[in-house]
C-alpha cells in the first residue's frame, strides 16, 4: 500500500517551453502533497506543500509563478514549470502524507528527471 | 542558520559489520526525525521515524538514536548485506515551520564491499 507514482518519469524540453508533471496517490488519498527538487548528489529542497482545494505554500526563495502547483483532487497534485530554461533541469519528486496518518511519514513518488536545452 | 549535516558524503565497509551513519542538526526544533534510503535515479523510501521523546528505535536490522540535547541522530545497519549500499538521508519534521514540512540532510552514500 500508499504507492506515489509520477508522470512522466523523464522529460526533455526546449527553452521556454511548459512542462507538466503530475503526482499522484495510487491507494490512498492525500490531503497534502509536497513537491522538492533534488540535484546530482545534492539533497532534496522542499519546494512547497500542496493542500488539496487551497492555494499552495512555497518555501522562500521558490518562484510561484515560475512553478505553479495545483492540487485538484485528494489522489493528484500537479506542478508545471512555466517557460523552462536549462537551470530549471533537474531531478523532481513528490511525496504524500496519507489522511488521518499521525507522524506524517511521508511516501515519495519515483522522481521526474527535467532536462531543459 | 539552519543546518542539518550527516557525518560523510560517503562510506565504506565490509559485508557483515555494522554502519554507523550520524545526522547533526542546528538551529532545528524537530518534532521528530526521519531516516530514508534513496537509490540512484529513485524517490526516498522511509525506512524508520523516532519522536523527540523516545531514545531509540529498533526494526530488523535498523536501530535510531535520536538525543535532542546533542542534537544528534545515529543510524545503525547490523550485519550489512551489499544490497544495504544506497545513500541514507535523515529528515527532520521542524515544529517551527509547521511538523508536516521535511527537511533533508545531505545524504551519506553508503557502500557495503563483498
Amino acid at each position: 500500500g500508499a504507492v506515489v507514482s509520477q508522470h512522466p518519469s523523464r522529460v526533455i524540453c526546449k527553452s521556454g517551453t511548459s512542462v507538466k508533471i503530475e503526482c499522484r496517490s495510487l491507494d490512498f488519498q492525500a490531503t497534502t502533497m509536497f513537491w522538492y527538487r533534488q540535484f546530482p548528489k545534492k539533497s532534496l529542497m522542499l519546494m512547497a506543500t500542496s493542500n488539496e482545494g487551497s492555494k499552495a505554500t512555497y518555501e522562500q526563495g521558490v518562484e510561484k509563478d515560475k512553478f505553479l502547483i495545483n492540487h485538484a483532487s485528494l489522489t493528484l497534485s500537479t506542478l508545471t514549470v512555466t517557460s523552462a530554461h536549462p537551470e530549471d533541469s533537474s531531478f523532481y519528486i513528490c511525496s504524500a502524507i496519507p489522511g488521518g496518518s499521525s507522524y506524517n511519514e511521508q511516501f515519495f513518488g519515483p522522481g521526474t528527471r527535467l532536462t531543459v536545452l | 542558520s539552519q543546518k542539518i549535516e550527516q557525518n560523510s558524503e560517503a562510506l565504506n565497509i565490509q559485508e557483515g559489520k555494522t554502519a554507523t551513519l550520524t545526522c547533526n542538526y542546528t538551529n532545528y526544533s524537530p518534532a521528530y526525525l526521519q531516516w530514508y534510503r534513496q537509490d540512484p535515479g529513485r524517490g526516498p523510501v522511509f525506512l524508520l521515524l523516532i519522536r523527540e521523546n523516545e531514545k531509540e528505535k529498533r526494526k530488523e536490522r535498523l536501530k535510531v538514536t535520536f538525543d535532542t540535547t546533542l542534537k544528534q541522530s545515529l543510524f545503525h545497519i547490523t550485519a550489512s548485506q551489499p544490497a544495504d549500499s544506497a545513500t541514507y538521508l535523515c529528515a527532520l519534521g521542524n515544529r517551527q515551520t509547521g511538523a508536516n514540512n521535511l527537511f533533508f540532510g545531505t545524504g551519506t552514500r553508503l557502500t557495503v564491499i563483498p
